[in-house]
This record gives C-alpha cells, sequence and structure tokens, in this order.
C-alpha cells in the first residue's frame, strides 16, 4: 500500500524567509509524484508534478522539489516566501494504475508580512 | 475554461437524513474521482469513474455511499443515512487521461 508522510503540519515564516516542506513516501511502484496547494478560499490546485526525467521539477510561482530516491522524498522549496504564499501545501504520489492519489496530511504555512 | 464545479458548497444534515452531492467535471474529461477530507486527517480516495463506469471504488467507506454517473458528464454522491464520521470535504477532480486531476472547490458536509 502506498503512503505520503508530511513531517510539518504546520509551518509560521516572515517574508522573504527560506522553505522547505518535507515528504517522504512508500510506493514499491513507478513514482508519480504531486504538490498540490490550497489557498484560503480555494481549491486545490497543481503546483508541480515528477513523472520522469530530471528530479529537480521547477514549478509555478518559484516552487520547486526535488525527488530523491534513495530517501523516498520529494520536499518542496522556494527560495524566498511571500505573504500571498499563506495556504496548505499537500504533496501526493499516484498509484501505477494512474487514477489514485494518495495525500499527506498537509501543512499549514503562514507567512507573517 | 470552466473548471470543476461542485454543489452545493456547504450542507448541514441530521444524522440519519440523505444528502446528495454533485460534481460537473471540465468538459471533455472522461475521468471523474472522488475524494473526501474527515476533519484532521488526509484527503482520501474514494472512487474513479471513467465515463459513466465504475473504475475504482476501493475507497468508499461503505454502502451507505452510492455514486453515479449517468451519461458519462456529472456525478453525484449520495450518502444514505448520514452518521456523524461522514462530516468532512468532499472533493471532486476530473482529468483527460490518467495524469494530473483537476480540483473542484469541494462540498463541506456537517452531520449533526
Amino acid at each position: 500500500a502506498q503512503s505520503v508522510s508530511q513531517h510539518n503540519h504546520h509551518v509560521i515564516l516572515s517574508e522573504a524567509a527560506s522553505l522547505e516542506l518535507g515528504c517522504n513516501y512508500s510506493y514499491g511502484g513507478t513514482v508519480n509524484l504531486f504538490w498540490y496547494v490550497q489557498y484560503p478560499g480555494q481549491h486545490l490546485q497543481l503546483l508541480l508534478k515528477y513523472f520522469s526525467g530530471d528530479p529537480l521539477v521547477k514549478g509555478i510561482k518559484g516552487f520547486e522539489a526535488e525527488f530523491i530516491k534513495s530517501k523516498f522524498s520529494f520536499n518542496l522549496r522556494k527560495p524566498s516566501v511571500q505573504w500571498s504564499d499563506t495556504a496548505e501545501y499537500f504533496c501526493a504520489v499516484m498509484n501505477n494504475a494512474g487514477n489514485m492519489l494518495t495525500f499527506g496530511g498537509g501543512t499549514r504555512l503562514m507567512v507573517k508580512p | 475554461e470552466a473548471g470543476v464545479t461542485q454543489f452545493p458548497s456547504h450542507s448541514v444534515i441530521e444524522k440519519g437524513q440523505t444528502v446528495t452531492l454533485r460534481c460537473d467535471p471540465i468538459s471533455g474529461h472522461d475521468n471523474l474521482y472522488w475524494y473526501r477530507r474527515v476533519m484532521g486527517k488526509e484527503i482520501k480516495f474514494l472512487l474513479h469513474f471513467v465515463k459513466e463506469s465504475k473504475q475504482d471504488e476501493s475507497g468508499m467507506p461503505n454502502n451507505r455511499f452510492l455514486a453515479e454517473r449517468t451519461g458519462g458528464t456529472y456525478s453525484t454522491l449520495k450518502v444514505q443515512p448520514a452518521e456523524l464520521e461522514d462530516s468532512g470535504v468532499y472533493f471532486c477532480a476530473s482529468s483527460q487521461a490518467r495524469g494530473e486531476q483537476f480540483f473542484g472547490p469541494g462540498t463541506r458536509l456537517t452531520v449533526l
């Protein structure tokens, strides 16, 4: 069975601070990984995804994530956060059948202006 | 292009009542998914439709939940009878192929 673990449930940062949100997964098949974000009052939207190729993936709004196979990790990073990055962030892995996303518990990020 | 829409946005019902949630996927998306997030827990997969056929309903919690997608367009998720533990946010998503899923805003269900 696949599982995803996000280590930080709540993160509070000041603007311009660097961000790294941890994500570890457990899955025996081909790994397809995602980071989704939910801004307050909005729907889940895709930040970035990894299917294959370059393990350093760049997404929208200056976010990036690095797939490290040996560590079963897919951490999300941003060098300098803004107040508008306040949101809940979800890491997810997709199964081989390509239909089921398994999500981590989410990380609530608050950026103080 | 319109995104995935869900109705209602909120629903408050009494234990034992019936509730029907609706999802309209992005036009042309054959794949439709339902997920649920119970308070304080992860978002969990419920089921997957390809057009009108259920491909995978392994995540449906019990037989009080019934999902349909007649005609392969919109989908409904009925909970009958609702229990307290059914409270949470129900998300619908759609995709054209198996890959990136586009999510709706969710329906927040509260069972009292």
